[in-house]
């Protein structure tokens, strides 16, 4: 149980296009999903938090109007990149919190990462 | 502060422990998380541990808590040649963030990479 999945898995655009990542989980409901960039050997970095039905929260730093997410459902969350450079070429990585019972354990599991190459 | 610390490399022999360690600053974390990156892959979810609990024992995974150290270590008995990954520590936490709204995102160390020698 608790699998989320990304589509796609890879993806090259050219600069100036949009380009949009679905994330889903399969086998449970979130109503929050988290996205997350990681660069090249580095660690991730929590740029935004995904609630359905309302805005995204974003972390500081994080342009709200280039990287639209959008939490129609309770299984699904989609992060469009706007406009693409190749700055933000990077790999990008939702998670969804799995809400365990009447609590929630904080967990959060990942889906497997888009990876986004912006020429 | 928000800084998650940890070792970038750990080389251990096959059928010996690793013990991977990690320190934080924010004392208001409630989860602690090990994650576990295979090359080219996302992130698995390994085990995780309360902030009122000093140790959790998984079949060959222990995670001990030293919540007055902020120190936290992942140990993996009998390392075998499939654990060879990047293990990453997290810490939840509980913010206001930059546009107003609540969020409790997770925070990242750097991760270590554990290389298995034959």
């Amino acid at each position: 149980g608790a699998v989320v999945s990304q589509h796609p898995s890879r993806v090259i655009c050219k600069s100036g296009t949009s380009v949009k990542i679905e994330c889903r989980s399969l086998d449970f409901q979130a109503t929050t999903m988290f996205w997350y960039r990681q660069f090249p050997k580095q660690s991730l970095m929590l740029m935004a938090t995904s609630n359905e039905g309302s805005k995204a929260t974003y972390e500081q730093g994080v342009e709200k109007d280039k990287f639209l997410i959008n939490h129609a459902s309770l299984t699904l969350s989609t992060l469009t990149v706007t406009s693409a450079h190749p700055e933000d070429s990077s790999f990008y990585i939702c998670s969804a919190r799995h809400l365990a019972g009447l609590t929630s354990t904080d967990t959060q599991y990942f889906g497997p990462g888009t990876r986004l190459t912006v020429l | 502060g928000e800084d998650v610390e940890q070792s970038l490399f750990l080389s251990v022999r096959e059928g010996d422990s690793s013990v991977i360690n990690c320190t934080y600053t924010d004392s208001s974390s409630t989860y602690l998380y090990w994650y576990k990156q295979e090359p080219g892959a996302g992130l698995q979810l390994l085990t995780y541990i309360f902030s009122n609990m000093d140790m959790k024992q998984d079949q060959r995974l222990t995670v001990l808590l030293n919540k007055k150290d902020k120190h936290l270590s992942l140990r993996i008995a009998d390392t075998q040649t499939g654990d060879s990954a990047i293990y990453f520590c997290a810490e939840s936490i509980k913010k206001y963030r930059y546009s107003g709204g609540g969020a409790d995102g997770l925070t990242f160390g750097k991760g270590t990479h554990l290389i298995i020698q034959p």
